[in-house]
Parts: structure tokens; sequence; C-alpha cells
């Protein structure tokens, strides 16, 4: 299975500010997506990280708020804009590879205050 | 589009039971169905698999079963032991790694 990292694991913002979260993995791979893991909850995609082009949003998520870049193959930026409390969630990034299997990362837990 | 539910929502077990998970599925065009454990603090946690053109499968001690007809699958945990606490997810998607969509989860407890 792939390798994947996150940075932070973990922070604490105030609210209106932005926090980006870095996603990196071991091999070149081409699907790679971004969910949110609100607390208790289950896990909703926020997008599809697409390499070169722009990313493809889930209903309810927005380029604005979510910004993603993916410049290679291997890496991936979510960042959460102009925070508030509801924004509180684990984020995790994953891929899809290779026999299309989903490997996650350890995830990002953000706390708004 | 695809909807997944899973019960029960919480499962309490004797350490060295077996622990039995279900899902069901909504859309016939799914075919592939993977099952994660997610421990506290932890990203989410590939266990097993199953693809539409296979009914059972196993991995020590733990085992998926799928019936296409009914649209369910399930997962069975034997001989169960306090690791094996977490919150399980089951999903649905198609071959092509898309549309993943993801039961609410069931949180295990194995109590010694």
């Amino acid at each position: 299975s792939a390798v994947i990292s996150q940075k932070p694991s973990r922070d604490i913002c105030q609210r209106g500010t932005s926090l980006t979260i870095q996603c990196q993995v071991d091999s070149q791979v081409t699907m790679m997506f971004w969910y949110r893991q609100q607390p208790g909850q289950s896990l909703t995609l926020i997008a599809t990280a697409n390499q070169g082009s722009e990313a493809t949003y889930e209903s309810g998520f927005v380029i604005d708020k979510f910004p993603i870049s993916r410049p290679n193959l291997t890496f991936s930026t979510l960042t959460v804009s102009n925070m508030s409390p509801e924004d509180s969630s684990i984020y995790l990034c994953s891929v899809v590879w290779p026999s299309y299997e989903q490997y996650f990362g350890p995830g990002t837990r953000l706390t708004v205050t | 589009g695809e909807n997944v539910e899973q019960h029960p929502s919480t499962l309490s077990v004797q350490e060295g039971d077996s622990a039995v998970i279900k899902c069901t599925y909504s859309d016939s065009a799914s075919n592939y169905f993977p099952w994660y454990k997610q421990e506290l603090g932890k990203g989410p946690q590939l266990i097993i698999d199953i693809r539409s053109n296979v009914g059972e499968k196993k991995d020590q001690r733990i085992a998926v079963t799928l019936n296409k007809t009914a649209k369910h699958f399930s997962l069975h945990i034997t001989e169960t032991q306090p690791e094996d606490s977490a919150v399980y997810f089951c999903a649905a998607s198609n071959y092509y790694g898309q549309n993943f969509v993801f039961g609410p989860g069931t949180r295990l407890s194995v109590l010694p």
C-alpha cells in the first residue's frame, strides 16, 4: 500500500484565519482525494485533487473556502480559509492505488477557537 | 446516488466472542466493498475488501461476505481481542476507484 503523510498532524487556529494542510505520498498516484470527518461522524468527500487542473468539488464545498493544489502526482495541499468553529474536524487525504483500493493518511486534527 | 447503511451503530462483545457488522447499499452498479478500521487519533485503515465477483473473503480472524442479490455485505471478526476495539466503516464503490460512499460507522468495544 502507499505510505501517506500529512502535515500538520494537529493545529489550533483562531477564527478568520486560514490553514494549509499538506499531503505527501511515497508513490505517484493519479487519484487523490480530500475528506472531512466531523467529530463522531463518517467521512465526507470534499474534493478530488486533479494533477495539473482545478480540483473537482462535491456539493456543499466550494473552491473559495477549500482551495486545493496538486502540483504533481505525489503531493497536494488543502487550505481551509476564513475558518469558523464549524470547521473543527479531522481532514484526511487519500489515494486510490494500485487496484482501486483507497488508502488514507493519518489525518490533520483542526480545532478552531 | 449510492446510499450505504450500517448496523449496529455500537457493539459490545466479550473478548473471545465474535462480532458481526452489516451494511446495505442501494446502487447495483457498486462492485467494490472495503472495510476500514479507525482507531482513536488515527486515519482509517483498510482491513479487508471484497469485489462483486466473490461471495466471501477471509484473512485470519476477519472475513467479509457479500450478497449481491440482497445488496448487503457483512464483516465478521472471530476470537475478538481488546485491540479490535475501534470504529469500523464499510464503503461501496465501483471498480475504478470512484464514488466511494461510506457507511456511518460502528463503534466496537471488546470487553476483557
